[in-house]
């Protein structure tokens, strides 16, 4: 299929680490990338190509794959790492992209 | 540091087209390694594909949109366009510009403010 499923949301205590998984077919051959995106702001890439992470995200943040799985950690969450977070990769012909559903995240 | 801005109307009526156009600057649009692509978001949902080109022309089209899609670059102004029609309220979104570097499945590293497009008569 061409989907990528994310839950709809999750939450952690301050300073725990919590996991956000994205499930899809197309995971098994094309790498996902995560976004951070804040009420009333655009997307922000936080993981690109599974586990690399652009200059100015914390270290904090790391991302994995494991088959149709890809995940993205957040190891010590922070009050300011509230927010909704989506996955995206390639759909199977890897002609096109696709966004999972997002989870929104609560750092309690 | 590159930057990207969406300019267009904030308002359409349904059955019309809509055109959006996203400016570069900070950086160069024209024999870089990069794909420039759309994306939109309704309101309360997550972020949808529209499409992307290369400055050479190149395009690829989400299957959903493509029959109502056209992407253009305009390498001399430094903006790239984004032509949707038949406009329904199922359009309303948040548009966004983004770059999507080659060699990156997915990654869109640069988005811009996004514009906010409504349909209603």
């Amino acid at each position: 299929s061409s989907e990528l499923t994310q839950d709809p949301a999750v939450s952690v205590a301050l300073g725990q680490t919590v996991r956000i998984t994205c499930q899809g077919d197309s995971l098994r051959s094309y790498f996902a990338s995560w976004y951070q995106q804040k009420p009333g702001q655009a997307p922000t890439l936080v993981i690109y190509d599974e586990k690399n992470r652009p200059s100015g995200i914390p270290d904090r943040f790391s991302g994995s794959s494991s088959g149709n799985t890809a995940s993205l950690t957040v190891t010590g969450a922070q009050a300011e790492d509230e927010a909704v977070y989506y996955c995206n990769s390639r759909d199977i012909s890897g002609d096109h992209v696709i966004f999972g559903g997002g989870t929104k995240l609560t750092v309690l | 540091q590159l930057q990207l801005r969406e300019s267009g109307p904030g308002l359409v009526k349904p059955s019309e087209t809509l055109s959006l156009s996203c400016s570069v600057s900070g950086g160069s649009i024209s024999g870089s390694p990069y794909y420039w692509d759309w994306i939109r978001q309704p309101p309360g949902k997550g972020p949808e594909w529209i499409g992307s080109i290369h400055y050479s022309g190149n395009t690829y089209y989400s299957p959903s949109l493509k029959s109502r899609v056209t992407i253009s670059v305009d390498t001399s102004k430094k903006q790239f366009s984004l032509k949707l029609t038949s406009m329904t309220a199922a359009d309303t979104a948040v548009y966004y510009c983004a770059r999507h570097p080659l060699g990156s499945g997915s990654a869109m590293d640069v988005w811009g403010q996004g514009t906010a497009v409504t349909v209603s008569s």
